[in-house]
């Protein structure tokens, strides 16, 4: 098993542009979450999903977009970037009745 | 919103100190995770504490669930400098069920 995986590993974006960031699992976890991770503040949860076609708000889910169409997939799409969307950004997995949250390798953003 | 508040945010030791680490809340959690975090990767689960007045001991790394689950420490004894890294306490419970994390503690052990 990969686990959870991401693309791209690094991305430079001109304020205002868009781009999706990729997420997928093969782990047939129900659950699937998004998170920003800035100097001082842990990780923040962007969005989150519960199952494929169902997703929700995290705590700063402004700017960006989800979509859950299939179990493998959770993309996060940048509407028009801003520098305070620079930020390291974190994919998870777990099946539901478990804890234990599997991470992605990170995508670090750099919006100029 | 629940928040978690993790003490020390730096710590810098020698081989072979002692440490402990604390995450603090007013909130009440169903659990309490602690993940470790090393450069360029995603956080890694070290354990998952559920009932009150838990300890779980991994080798040198000792960790306890507060009484009234609102509070959780992580002890190493004897660290290593292969314990360097940011380490990152979560709670859960929310909605969705999804974890609030605290803000890290980031430690070096010098050899």
């Amino acid at each position: 098993n990969a686990g959870v995986t991401q693309t791209p590993k690094f991305q430079v974006l001109k304020t205002g542009q868009s781009m999706t960031l990729q997420c997928a699992q093969d782990m047939n976890h129900e659950y699937m979450s998004w998170y920003r991770q800035d100097p001082g503040m842990g990780l923040r949860l962007i969005h989150y999903s519960v199952g494929a076609g169902i997703t929700d708000q995290g705590e700063v889910p402004n700017g960006y977009n989800v979509s859950r169409s299939t179990t493998e997939d959770f993309p996060l799409r940048l509407l028009s970037a801003a520098p305070s969307q620079t930020s390291v950004y974190f994919c998870a997995s777990r099946p539901s009745g478990m804890d234990e949250q599997f991470f992605g390798p990170g995508t670090r953003l750099t919006v100029l | 919103t629940q928040l978690l508040e993790q003490s020390p945010q730096f710590l810098s030791i020698q081989e072979g100190e002692n440490l402990t680490v604390y995450c603090n809340s007013s909130s009440v959690f169903s659990s309490l995770q602690w993940y470790r975090q090393e450069p360029g990767e995603g956080p890694v689960l070290l354990v998952t504490v559920v009932t009150g007045g838990e300890v779980k001991k991994l080798k040198r790394l000792t960790f306890q669930f507060g009484d009234a689950r609102k509070d959780s420490s992580l002890h190493i004894t004897a660290a290593q400098p292969g314990d360097t890294g940011l380490y990152l306490c979560a709670g859960g419970g929310n909605a969705g069920n999804m974890l609030t994390f605290g803000g890290g503690t980031r430690l070096m052990v010098k050899p």
